[in-house]
Formats: C-alpha cells, structure tokens, sequence
C-alpha cells in the first residue's frame, strides 16, 4: 500500500464516452500530478497541482481535463478519447517545500484502453 | 534536444553480482536525481534521491552516484538477487528551488533480470 490510492485498476472505454480516474492520497502530501505512461516510452508529466491550484500543464489535449477538489483528491475526465490514448495513467503526489523537494508516491495505475 | 537516456536492453546477470545501470542526460542542470523501481502493471517506488552537491549516496545493498560534469549517474545494486528483477527508472527534478512543485522528466527505464 503506497499511500495513493487509484481507481479503476482498469478502464476500457469508446471514443464518444466519458469517463473519470480517481486519486487519493493519505500522505498529506501538498502536491498531486497525473502522469502517462505509454507502451516503449518514458512518464510523461502531465498536470501539477500545489495546494489544489493548477501549476503546470504539459501541453496536454482538452480531451483530458483534471480536478483538484482538495488537497487530498484528484481527478482526471476524460472525454471523446483516441485510441492513440490508451496507456496507463499513474497519479502522484509528494511534499515539496521551497527549496527541498523529496521523492514522489505514485498509485498503482489506471490501464485505460480506448476503443 | 533534452534528453534522459538509458540502457534500452534488458540486462541479465547471475545472482549475487553486482548489477550496474546507467542514466545519462543532456541539456539539463537538475538539482536532484531519483530513482524508482517499477514493476510490471505496477506504479514506481522511490528507492534513492542524490543532489546535485552530493557524489554518492547509499541504502542497503544500493548505491547510486552522480557526476553532474559527465552529466551521468551510476545505480548499482550489490549482491543482487532473483527478486532485484523489475525495471529501474532514472529521474531529473528540474523544477526551480523556488517553485512549489516537483517536475519530475523520467528516462525510459532498464529492465533487470536477475537470473538464479
């Protein structure tokens, strides 16, 4: 048990659904991002958010739209999906202070395929 | 371009060697390197955080260093075993000292087995 809790494990969903992912953490922990990881390539930062506010979006398609409620939850929506989506999305979070940050608790993952 | 680089094979060794992998950068100044252990269907486990001032740093049977000339950090694990088998992940914080969040840029990952 890592301490961020993912849901669902797995995802299968059409290109016209919409879906959500799930991700809490019990670390109280001031920071949460999503990552992507797909098949052959590295993780692949793609929202920050510090104390509920978003800091950081890598340049990522509307398609995915995060929710930060509180410091403790965080969502990701998905709509009108592409194939070339399906991977497996990992969420994380971790203590950052100015100037020191320490190492990042990732969940287990939600395998998402888009058919 | 910037880039993260890793031995893209997967390394095989015989158990109780020791196993060496390689995380080389360019174009980067990170002020932390971690690295993660990551096993199959699995989100990534932290395992050690070197900074930039530091040269080595130690836990248990792992050892990591980081040389910020060659731009290049060495994990090893000693006295490996079967269940050292997963795929090691090297990652360069390049957030700013003064920014609230962590920006972590991962390399592909080494995949390690550890033969009996």
């Amino acid at each position: 048990e890592t301490g961020v809790t993912q849901t669902p494990r797995h995802l299968v969903m059409g290109m016209t659904n919409k879906k959500s992912l799930k991700c809490e953490q019990h670390l109280g922990h001031n920071a949460m991002y999503w990552y992507k990881q797909s098949a052959k390539k590295p993780l692949e930062l793609m929202f920050v958010y510090n104390f509920k506010e978003q800091t950081e979006n890598n340049s990522v398609p509307s398609r995915f739209s995060p929710e930060c409620p509180n410091s403790s939850h965080l969502f990701l929506h998905l709509h009108t999906l592409q194939p070339e989506d399906s991977a497996l999305y990992l969420c994380a979070s971790s203590q950052v202070d100015r100037g020191r940050n320490t190492e990042a608790f990732f969940g287990q993952g939600t395998r998402l395929t888009v058919v | 371009s910037q880039k993260i680089e890793q031995n893209s094979e997967a390394l095989n060794i015989q158990e109780g060697k020791t196993a060496t992998l390689t995380c080389n950068y360019t174009n980067y100044s990170p002020a932390y390197l971690q690295w993660y252990r990551q096993d199959p269907g699995r989100g990534p486990v932290f395992l050690l955080l070197i900074r930039e001032n530091e040269k080595e740093k130690r836990k248990e049977r792992l050892k990591v260093t980081f040389d910020t000339t060659l731009k290049q950090s060495l994990f090893h694990i000693t006295a490996s075993q079967p269940a050292d088998s997963a795929t090691y992940l090297c990652a360069l914080d390049i957030s700013s000292r003064n920014t609230g969040f962590q920006k972590l840029v991962f390399g592909t990952g080494t995949r390690l087995l550890v033969s009996p």
